[in-house]
């Protein structure tokens, strides 16, 4: 089974600054799709940006872009120019290919403070 | 505004109440998940439909009874509930079972078991 660990405290950020989350995997699998959710308090879960293990570029999604290091296996997301509506839960998850079972992180809590 | 719609936003029911939540996607997916949130903890996944058939089961208690009437609903019928079944509930949708393409989710129901 896979496993992701997100251990981040509670993160403030600076509006207009850059963050990046950090989220390590363990799998011995080599086909895995990695995800981003941000989850505001309101509760709705939104899909941000995605990663295949095969894939040979860093995905980017506007100002989320994700720093994969795949024999670190290491999968941090970087938002840049952070705003207000940063604010919120995010959740770091992998997929193994074939298999329908999302895995998620504990989560990290970021504040975009003004 | 999610394309995966989940009906009620909020539920409170007692113990003995039968009540059913709905989830309702129209982007031609395949997959459809149920997911239990509890407050402040990464989702836990429950039941995933595939072509409209249960594949995935993860040995949740029977006063829980999913059904997938169509490609594009998916009920989770609840029964003698407990305090501890309180959580947000989440439902979720994605292309197929290739783990390639991300799950969409909707907002959520708030279920309250007093």
């Amino acid at each position: 089974a896979q496993k992701i660990t997100q251990t981040q405290p509670g993160m403030f950020v600076q509006e207009k600054e850059a963050v990046t989350l950090d989220c390590t995997y363990d799998t011995s699998d080599p086909s895995y799709g990695l995800f981003w959710y941000k989850q505001p308090s309101s509760g709705e879960m939104i899909f941000l940006i995605y990663q295949g293990s095969y894939d040979q570029q860093n995905a980017t999604e506007g100002r989320y872009s994700l720093n994969f290091q795949k024999a670190r296996k290491s999968a941090n997301l970087v938002i840049s120019a952070s705003q207000l509506g940063d604010s919120a839960m995010y959740f770091c998850a992998m997929i193994l290919y074939g298999n329908n079972r999302l895995a998620f992180g504990k989560g990290n809590q970021v504040v975009v403070i003004p | 505004d999610t394309e995966v719609t989940q009906t009620p936003k909020h539920l409170v029911m007692g113990m003995t109440n039968k009540k059913s939540l709905k989830c309702e996607q129209h982007m031609g997916h395949r997959a459809m998940y149920w997911y239990k949130q509890k407050a402040k903890k990464p989702p836990e996944l429950m039941f995933v439909y595939s072509y409209e058939k249960l594949s995935i089961n993860e040995s949740v208690p029977s006063r829980f009874s999913p059904e997938c009437p169509n490609s594009s609903l998916l009920n989770l019928h609840l029964h003698a509930l407990q305090p501890e079944d309180s959580a947000l509930y989440l439902c979720a949708s994605s292309q197929g079972q290739q783990g390639n393409q991300p799950q969409h989710f909707g907002d959520g129901t708030r279920l309250s078991i007093l």
